[in-house]
């Protein structure tokens, strides 16, 4: 059963460019969440998804990112006009859904998108 | 909003010995996860935690959900080398809103 996946693992972009980043949930999991880690900090909570809604975007700036999760294909968040506080390293993470029993409220992490402005 | 505290920050100690890290929060949650995290890696699940008092063990980790329901510790026996790292808990409510503390750095001295 293949874990969360993510790609690019790494990503560089310039200033003003846009940075896609992707999470493909683990087999059987609807719910996706994003998580911001900037060095030597913990995890920040970005955005909560399910497939086709938004569920908790509380975390997420309000301009330049948004995110997604398709009804087919990954959950992508998506950085407009980057700039260069937005080097950090972006992890999603998926769970069951909440009310399916074992596993309800664990969240399992992908390996996370490093990205540098450059 | 919710915060997590972890305590301590970090620690330093022998090959061998146990080692034992708390996690403590201002509101209730009826979830608490405990993740390791290695340098360039996501954080990997240690053990969860589902009902109040609960008391859980993964090999030489064991883990309690506190019976106040707003407090989980995490002890580690016979640390080993590998077990280097940042330890995060996170508290969360019916598999929604998870709240993650800022994290526990283990350093392991041979």
């Amino acid at each position: 059963n293949a874990g969360v996946m993510q790609n690019p693992r790494h990503l560089v972009r310039r200033r003003g460019q846009e940075a896609r980043l992707r999470c493909s949930p683990m087999k059987g999991h609807s719910h996706v969440y994003w998580y911001r880690q900037l060095p030597e900090e913990g995890l920040k909570f970005m955005v909560y998804l399910q497939k086709e809604n938004i569920i908790d975007e509380s975390g997420m700036p309000k301009e330049r990112f948004s995110a997604e999760f398709p009804k087919e294909g990954p959950s992508i968040l998506r950085i407009q006009q980057v700039v260069r506080g937005d080097s950090a390293a972006y992890f999603c993470a998926s769970s069951p859904i909440p009310t399916s029993g074992d596993g309800v409220g664990t969240q399992y992490f992908g390996p996370g998108t490093r990205l540098t402005v450059l | 909003g919710q915060q997590l505290n972890q305590s301590p920050q970090s620690m330093f100690i022998q090959e061998g010995e146990d080692v034992s890290m708390n996690c403590t929060s201002s509101s209730i949650f009826n979830t608490w996860l405990w993740y390791k995290q290695d340098p360039g890696e996501g954080p990997v699940l240690l053990i969860a935690l589902y009902k109040a008092g609960e008391l859980t063990s993964n090999g030489r980790l064991t883990a309690q959900f506190g019976i106040t329901r707003k407090d989980s510790f995490l002890n580690i026996s016979a640390s080993i080398p590998s077990d280097v790292g940042i330890y995060f808990c996170a508290g969360s409510n019916y598999g929604q809103n998870f709240v993650f503390g800022p994290g526990t750095r283990l350093s392991v001295l041979p």
